[in-house]
């Protein structure tokens, strides 16, 4: 499994648009990126998955650059609603033992 | 709906008492797992299974035991708790597939060993 390096936390105003970064410099060939988001006293919840370039979904973007040593997801136009913890994942695809490490907490400020 | 619930979602009780935890999804889902998640530390994977009958242990098994006799239960046994023990705890579920691995996960299960 390869390790993820992501912010401790990020703060951000209503509206804005958030981009969180995670590093993953020893990514496999055969890895795809997830990202899981967790509210407080809840199970986290699938957001979006990739493995380059970039993907879409009603929820978020993912940007996956060609060395994909790196990705970035991207939340448009946050609400207070979105304040949670983002986890960046990076396994084979169809692995299950999921490595969620610490998380980004991020704190959306009215 | 599809879900996965777990029971009880709040517990407390002494060490060494023995306990259980149940997990049911029904998504007709091969694969199940059990989390732990402490403060600082993140969701560490605690056991596995891939199908019926078939476990294997995640990254903390220690001090826990599981069973998969049928397909959507996947209950987590804790022989004789400890204060270390003490976590929120959640069972997940996901079809095996070659493509993706979207989990699905419980509600949690708060648990507080004396």
């Amino acid at each position: 499994l390869a390790k993820t390096t992501q912010p401790i936390s990020m703060d951000s105003y209503e509206g804005q648009e958030v981009n969180i970064t995670c590093s993953h410099n020893n990514i496999a060939t055969n890895d795809y990126i997830t990202w899981y988001q967790q509210f407080p006293s809840q199970g986290p919840r699938f957001i979006i998955q990739g493995y380059k370039t970039k993907v879409t979904n009603e929820v978020a973007s993912l940007f996956i650059p060609a060395d994909r040593k790196s990705s970035t997801l991207s939340l448009p136009r946050v609400s207070l609603s979105d304040t949670a913890v983002y986890y960046c994942l990076v396994g084979e695809a169809g692995a299950n033992n999921l490595f969620f490490g610490t998380g980004t907490r991020l704190t959306v400020i009215p | 709906e599809a879900q996965v619930t777990q029971n009880p979602r709040y517990l407390i009780t002494v060490t060494g008492k023995k306990l259980t935890v149940t997990c049911s999804q029904n998504m007709n889902h091969e694969y199940m797992s059990w989390y732990r998640q402490d403060p600082g530390l993140g969701l560490r994977q605690i056991y596995y299974s891939m199908n019926v009958e078939v476990t294997d242990k995640g990254d903390v098994p220690e001090g826990y035991k599981v069973s998969r006799k049928e397909k959507r239960n996947f209950p987590l046994i804790l022989e004789s708790p400890s204060p270390n023990q003490t976590s929120l705890y959640f069972c997940a579920s996901s079809k095996q597939s070659t493509i993706y691995n979207e989990q699905f996960f419980g509600p949690g299960t708060r648990l507080t060993v004396l």
